[in-house]
C-alpha cells in the first residue's frame, strides 16, 4: 500500500546526543514536510522540501537539520543544539503541480521523541 | 499571524448531537483545509474548500467558508463516539518565494460521550 512511514515510533535520547528520525514515502510526491507538535498544541513547520536536493527552513528550524538526497526520503536530525526537543514529530508529503495537486497533505503516524 | 484560530478549544457533546467548530484567520488564503487527528496518531485530511467556494459536503461533514469574515466552520452531523479526536484547520496562503506552505491552527479537541 502507498503511504508514509516514519520510524522509530518512540525514541529516547540523552541530552547532548543527536538523533535522526526517518521518513519514507512511496507516493511519488515531490514535496515533503516536517512538523513538530507539542502537547495540546497545533503543528509548527520545521523544514520542507519541494524537490530533491533542495529544502527550506520553516518557522522553527533552529537545532534541526534535514537532507533530501532521494525523492522518497526526508530524514530529520534533531541536534544537541535544540533546546527543548521532547515532542511529537510528524512527516508529511504532497504532490506538486498537475491535476493531483489538491493541496492535501498526507501524514505519517509520527515519532515521539523524549529527552531524558 | 498566518495561522487559523480554532474555536472552541475543546467541545464535549452527546452521541447523536451535531458538533460545530470554527476557524478564523487574518490574511488572504488560497484554500482552507480541515484535518482530524486521533490521539497519538498522524493527521488525516477531511475536506478542502477553495477561496471561491462557500460550502462543501462530504458524508456527515459540512464545511462553510466566509472570506468576507475570514472564517470557516466544520459541522459534523449525527456525531458518533468514533468522531472523538482533535480537529485542525489549515490555511494555504498565496505562494511566497515559490513555495506553498500549509499553516495549522491549534485545534479543537472534540469528545463524543456515549
Amino acid at each position: 500500500d502507498g503511504g508514509i512511514t516514519q520510524s522509530p515510533k518512540y525514541l529516547f535520547r540523552k541530552e547532548g546526543q543527536n538523533v535522526t528520525l526517518s521518513c519514507e514515502q512511496n507516493l511519488n510526491h515531490d514535496a515533503m514536510y516536517w512538523y513538530r507538535q507539542d502537547p495540546g498544541q497545533g503543528l509548527r513547520l520545521i523544514y520542507y522540501s519541494q524537490i530533491v536536493n533542495d529544502f527550506q527552513k520553516g518557522d522553527i528550524a533552529e537545532g534541526y537539520s534535514v537532507s533530501r538526497e532521494k525523492k522518497e526520503s526526508f530524514p530529520l536530525t534533531v541536534t544537541s543544539a535544540q533546546k527543548n526537543p521532547t515532542a511529537f514529530y510528524l512527516c508529511a508529503s504532497r504532490p506538486t503541480g498537475g491535476p493531483s495537486n489538491t493541496g492535501e497533505l498526507f501524514f505519517g503516524e509520527g515519532s515521539r521523541l523524549t529527552v531524558l | 499571524s498566518q495561522q487559523g484560530e480554532e474555536d472552541p478549544q475543546a467541545l464535549s457533546i452527546q452521541e447523536g448531537e451535531n458538533a460545530t467548530m470554527n476557524c478564523s484567520y487574518k490574511t488572504s488564503i488560497n484554500n482552507l483545509q480541515w484535518y482530524r487527528q486521533n490521539s497519538g496518531r498522524g493527521l488525516v485530511h477531511l475536506i478542502l474548500i477553495r477561496s471561491n467556494e462557500r460550502e462543501k459536503h462530504s458524508g456527515r461533514l459540512r464545511v462553510t467558508l466566509d472570506t468576507s469574515k475570514k472564517s470557516s466552520s466544520l459541522l459534523i452531523t449525527a456525531s458518533r463516539a468514533a468522531d472523538t479526536a482533535s480537529y485542525f484547520c489549515a490555511l494555504t496562503h498565496p505562494i511566497i518565494q515559490g513555495a506553498q506552505k500549509l499553516v495549522f491552527g491549534q485545534g479543537t479537541r472534540l469528545t463524543i460521550n456515549p
